[in-house]
Formats: structure tokens, sequence, C-alpha cells
């Protein structure tokens, strides 16, 4: 079945450090892929997309490209800020997935220190 | 416009005692999702309703798990015997068309504690 891996944390960096969380995933045809962010105190929230080969997805200066000869959509950011420690997690729809359910990677925590 | 809701936010429980978790989608959504996070694992699927209906719910662990929409408005999950395995965070998330590339939408959750 489909399944995602990404690096496990907890990742500590200071602020304006250049950020990588990868994830690498395992589906059938041509999924789509998700990065949600989880901040303290709240729920999950999309953070980009994207749904095909190519695709790079952005927001908040986050930014991660859907590579299927690797089948990978690291998430990076060029400098981050203490705003930005939260719980990362990646996520998939498959192509053949009833439903449309996400299925999640475990979850990387970023602490980002003054 | 507000967002997936959830209630309680919190709930401590003793094992065997009934616990219903409840969700308010986002006004218009038609496609309703159950998730949840055990012991810090990853974000599980439960189930997923459109409008009323059951689409899947090839994530249901057992049958101590019951989840309604009726009306298909808000939805209920109830727990009926709890078991300390149970214990999580249980998020509900909507989505407008339910399309692979829709947008799902997430409440901030209910955190459950079986003691």
């Amino acid at each position: 079945g489909d399944s995602v891996t990404q690096m496990e944390g907890p990742v500590t960096l200071s602020e304006e450090a250049f950020l990588t969380i990868n994830c690498t995933y395992t589906a059938t045809g041509y999924p789509s892929l998700f990065w949600y962010v989880q901040y303290p105190g709240e729920g999950l929230q999309l953070l980009l997309k994207a749904t095909k080969a190519d695709d790079k997805g952005s927001n908040k200066g986050f930014e991660a490209t859907y590579r299927k000869e690797t089948t990978s959509f690291h998430l990076e950011k060029g400098s981050v800020q203490v705003s930005d420690s939260a719980v990362y997690f990646c996520a998939l729809i498959g192509t053949y997935a009833a439903g449309n359910k996400l299925t999640f990677g475990g979850g990387t925590r970023v602490l980002v220190k003054p | 416009e507000a967002g997936v809701t959830q209630f309680p936010s919190h709930s401590v429980i003793e094992k065997g005692q009934t616990v219903t978790l409840r969700c308010d989608p986002i006004s218009g959504h038609d496609n309703l999702y159950w998730y949840r996070r055990v012991m810090g694992k990853e974000i599980k699927f439960l189930l997923h309703f459109v409008k009323e209906s059951k689409q899947d719910e090839s994530g249901m662990p057992n049958n101590r798990f019951l989840a309604e929409r009726t009306g298909g408005t808000y939805s209920t999950l109830k727990v009926q015997p709890a078991e300390l395995e149970d214990s999580g965070v249980y998020f509900c998330a909507s989505s407008h068309f339910g399309g692979s590339t829709d947008t799902q939408y997430f409440g901030p959750g209910t955190r459950l504690t079986v003691l």
C-alpha cells in the first residue's frame, strides 16, 4: 500500500539557518503530495501541495518539488524564523485511494532558536 | 468563514467508559474525514463521509468505534467501551469536492486520554 517516510526529528536550528526535511514516498500511479504543519496548540494546516511530477509547491518561504524519479518531496526553507517552530507532516493521496484519504509520514518536529 | 471545529478539545476517561467526539466541518463541505494519531505515531485515516454516507471506513480499528453524520452536517465519533490503546489525538477534516487534489482542512483535534 501507499506509505510516506520522513526524517525523524527533532531538528534544532538557529534563526536564519537553512532547513531541509526529507520526505520519500511509495505509491502506485501519480499521487498528490502535501506538506502539513502543526504549530503548538493548533490543528494541522496545509503548507503547500503539488499534484503532478515536477510541480513546485511554495508558501511562506517554504518550497517542495515533486520528484517522481526519486519519489521524493523534500521541504526546504532558506532562512527559518522562531515562528517556524512546529511539527511538519509529509502526506500523499494515492491515485487509487478510495475516498481520497491522506497517508501521512511520522512528522518531524522543528525547533528554531533565536 | 469558520474553520473546522472539534469538541471537546480534551477528554480524560477511564477504561470501559464511553466517549463521543464531535466535529463540525466547514459550511458547505460535503466531505468529512476522521483521522487519529496514537502515541506520537503516524496520523492514520479512520473514515470518510460524503454527506451522510460512509464512503470509506477501512481505517476504523474495530467495532468499538461508531461514526455518524446525520443530516450531512456535523459528525460524531463514539468509542464504546474505550480501551487504553485508544488514547491519542483525533482529527477531523473537511473538503469541498473530495478529489485527490482538493485540500482537506483540519480541525484542532481532540486529545483523548484513557486511564
